[in-house]
């Protein structure tokens, strides 16, 4: 079974540029979610999608963030424009659905640098 | 959301049983305890997971103690790829992740 694909996974912008990433989920699977990981700190929750409805973006920065799963499948999530301290792991997982016994799958993660 | 608290790190030698500590004295009774570690430079990756009783799978072994207010994660004969930072996590009703900072190991040769 194929895993959860990111891309790019690295990327090097300078601060006020935009950025995208893109993540394709485990096929079947209906939640999605984004994660941002700070050097040295566990992954925080950004959004959550279910299929192709937002579940949760308390965590979201809505000011620059955004993000958005198109037909239920593929999410790219959006920085404009960047910021210093958005340099960072972006990491999506997957799950079949959003029961707490349902285990995650996560992607290797674009690593982003602002400049 | 219910918390845990992990150390900060911890050390085991190589071929040697490692025991990781987690403690959630806030659980309820329909919290699931996971474990997920992260290897340097990858996501992190799915170890075990329980509600009540223990369980055993080809990768470990998760210890609940009989309260619930505290678990175990139990490497049986750590190697060298086990190095990794573990985290302990209660999925909320969204089956949303906290993951704190988590245990990081470091296996000595």
């Amino acid at each position: 079974e194929a895993g959860v694909a990111q891309s790019p996974r690295y990327k090097i912008i300078e601060k006020r540029q935009s950025v995208a990433f893109w993540c394709n989920p485990i096929s079947g699977h209906a939640t999605l979610y984004w994660y941002q990981q700070i050097l040295g700190q566990g992954p925080k929750l950004l959004i959550q999608f279910q299929n192709n409805g937002v579940v949760d973006d308390s965590q979201l920065p809505k000011d620059r963030f955004s993000a958005e799963r198109l037909k239920g499948v593929d999410s790219t999530l959006k920085i404009q424009p960047a910021k210093l301290e958005d340099s960072a792991v972006y990491l999506c997982a997957s799950s079949s659905s959003s029961g707490r016994y349902n285990e995650q799958f996560f992607g290797p993660g674009t690593r982003l640098t602002v400049l | 959301d219910a918390k845990t608290t992990q150390p900060n790190s911890m050390e085991s030698n190589e071929e040697e049983p490692v025991h990781l500590p987690c403690n959630h004295s806030t659980i309820s009774g329909t919290d699931y305890i996971h474990w997920y570690r992260q290897l340097p430079s990858q996501g992190p990756e799915y170890v075990i997971h329980g509600l009540t009783s223990n369980v055993n799978n080809r990768m470990a072994s998760l210890a609940i103690a009989e309260d619930r207010k505290s678990s175990t994660l139990i490497l049986h004969r750590a190697t060298l790829r086990d190095a990794a930072v573990y985290y302990c996590i209660l999925p909320n009703t969204g089956n949303q992740f906290y993951f704190g900072t988590g245990t990081s190991l470091t296996v000595i040769p």
